[in-house]
């Protein structure tokens, strides 16, 4: 298993502002992932961490937007820039199990941000 | 990844079987079938998944018809704690684990 901590769990924050997210690992993984779930709705990913080169954004997302880093292989933070209420979401980190290749991921409990 | 197909919302009484159904009728044949829940106010939480066998873990049974159209989770004796939002989602070897959520079964267990 994997044990995530993501901080803040929870933070309200003013228009124009950014807010950084961090996600810590207790063992080191491959692959991180960063998600989206805005109220009453599924989750969305926003992109693809990878150790030691830049994050992959899904279609929607951008780097100046939701920038990613990716020290080393048990940390990654997201940072959320120039806040609007529309950033107002959860967002949750998420890492591969181990390298077996199993697809079963765990997930963070997410940061939940309100932006006023 | 193929598109899945999900109830908005069932009930099922404590103690009873939780049979929650996903249809995937668009799925390639190397593409897997994961199960995971989410409860209120928490992350994702893995159940199980399979790729065309019947698969059981100490959570849930996942059952898949023979032309892996279709599939069911089952929930043997379901419990208060049970009461969360299913998802379905259907992901290929290749694709680097993203999971696509859908809007998935939100699952209540009444007393």
């Amino acid at each position: 298993s994997a044990v995530i901590s993501q901080k803040p769990s929870r933070d309200i924050c003013q228009r124009g502002t950014s807010l950084t997210i961090q996600c810590q690992v207790d063992s080191q993984v491959t692959m991180m992932f960063w998600y989206r779930q805005q109220p009453g709705q599924s989750l969305t990913l926003i992109a693809t961490a990878n150790q030691g080169s830049e994050a992959t954004y899904e279609s929607g997302f951008v780097i100046d937007k939701f920038p990613i880093s990716r020290p080393n292989l048990t940390f990654s933070t997201l940072t959320v820039s120039n806040m609007s209420p529309e950033d107002s979401s959860i967002y949750l980190c998420s890492v591969e199990k181990d390298f077996s290749g199993s697809g079963e991921l765990f997930f963070g409990e997410g940061s939940r941000l309100t932006v006023l | 990844d193929a598109k899945t197909t999900q109830p908005p919302s069932m009930d099922c009484a404590e103690g009873r079987a939780a049979n929650l159904p996903c249809n995937h009728s668009t799925i390639s044949g190397n593409e897997y079938v994961y199960w995971y829940r989410q409860i209120h106010s928490q992350g994702p939480q893995y159940i199980i998944h399979g790729l065309k066998n019947n698969e059981t873990n100490e959570m849930a049974s996942l059952i898949i018809t023979e032309d892996r159209k279709s599939s069911t989770l089952i929930l043997p004796h379901a419990t208060l704690r049970d009461t969360a939002v299913y998802y379905c989602i259907v992901m290929g070897g290749g694709s680097n684990y993203k999971l696509t959520f859908g809007k998935g079964t939100l699952l209540t267990v009444n007393p």
